[in-house]
């Protein structure tokens, strides 16, 4: 069954703690994205891979990191340094002859 | 600056009749439109794509591209109350065509289906 898997659905952190979250897909897609979505908005761009050992900077990457060492994952960091990391996070993939984004189910960082 | 504006909504529709959702982009080069369907509380579901100028029908949805007046619209025929979502407009700026640089997206309209 192929898809985009995250985890965990919910997650919630102290203030100060750097926190993983996790991007795995099988649809053997080169590039992945990394999204953030807060309530009423759009979603904005952190990061993006376009193939292994290589990512790029998105919209709002500041106070985030990636790692791109297996085609299939690609795990985001919210550091410390992230002023407003309460939001819900959504990785995609990409399908390179149609151009379409699919997306996992999500994870909610709740930090207090 | 990249920017797709959507009207924010609610457009209130009664059920059976056709919903229209519009979007405006910035960027005369955008090569690739999208238009994706969120239930709250879940991810995004892509349902439409277009590349050319016309229209795409899928089912009771048509998507509409005009790419002189920089707009893409989302016709929904025969509304069913399980179509009631935040529907998302996304338009690959990447001027090279290539796709791979990541999405702009909209800020979504909020769809009510009035049973």
């Amino acid at each position: 069954d192929g898809g985009i898997t995250q985890s965990p659905k919910y997650l919630f952190r102290k203030e100060g703690q750097n926190v993983t979250l996790s991007c795995e897909q099988n649809l053997n897609h080169d590039a992945m994205y990394w999204y953030r979505q807060d309530p009423g908005q759009g979603l904005r761009l952190i990061y993006y891979s376009q193939i292994v050992n290589d990512f790029q900077k998105g919209d709002i990457a500041e106070g985030y990191s990636v790692s791109r060492e297996k085609k299939e994952s690609f795990p985001l960091t919210v550091t410390s340094a992230q002023k407003n990391p309460t939001a819900f996070y959504l990785c995609a993939s990409l399908n390179d002859r149609t151009y379409e984004q699919y997306f996992g189910p999500g994870t909610r960082l709740t930090v207090t | 600056q990249k920017e797709v504006e959507q009207n924010s909504g609610p457009l209130s529709v009664p059920e059976g009749a056709i919903a229209s959702l519009n979007c405006t982009y910035s960027d005369r080069v955008s090569q690739s439109f999208f238009w994706y369907r969120q239930y709250s509380g879940k991810s995004p579901e892509l349902i439409m794509s277009i590349y050319s100028n016309g229209d795409k029908e899928d089912g009771r949805f048509t998507a509409q591209l005009n790419k002189a007046s920089q707009y893409v619209s989302l016709l929904i025929r025969d509304s069913q109350p399980s179509d009631s979502a935040t529907y998302l407009c996304a338009v690959n700026m990447d001027s090279t065509g290539g796709g791979a640089d990541g999405l702009t997206f909209g800020k979504g309209t909020h769809l009510i289906i009035q049973p």
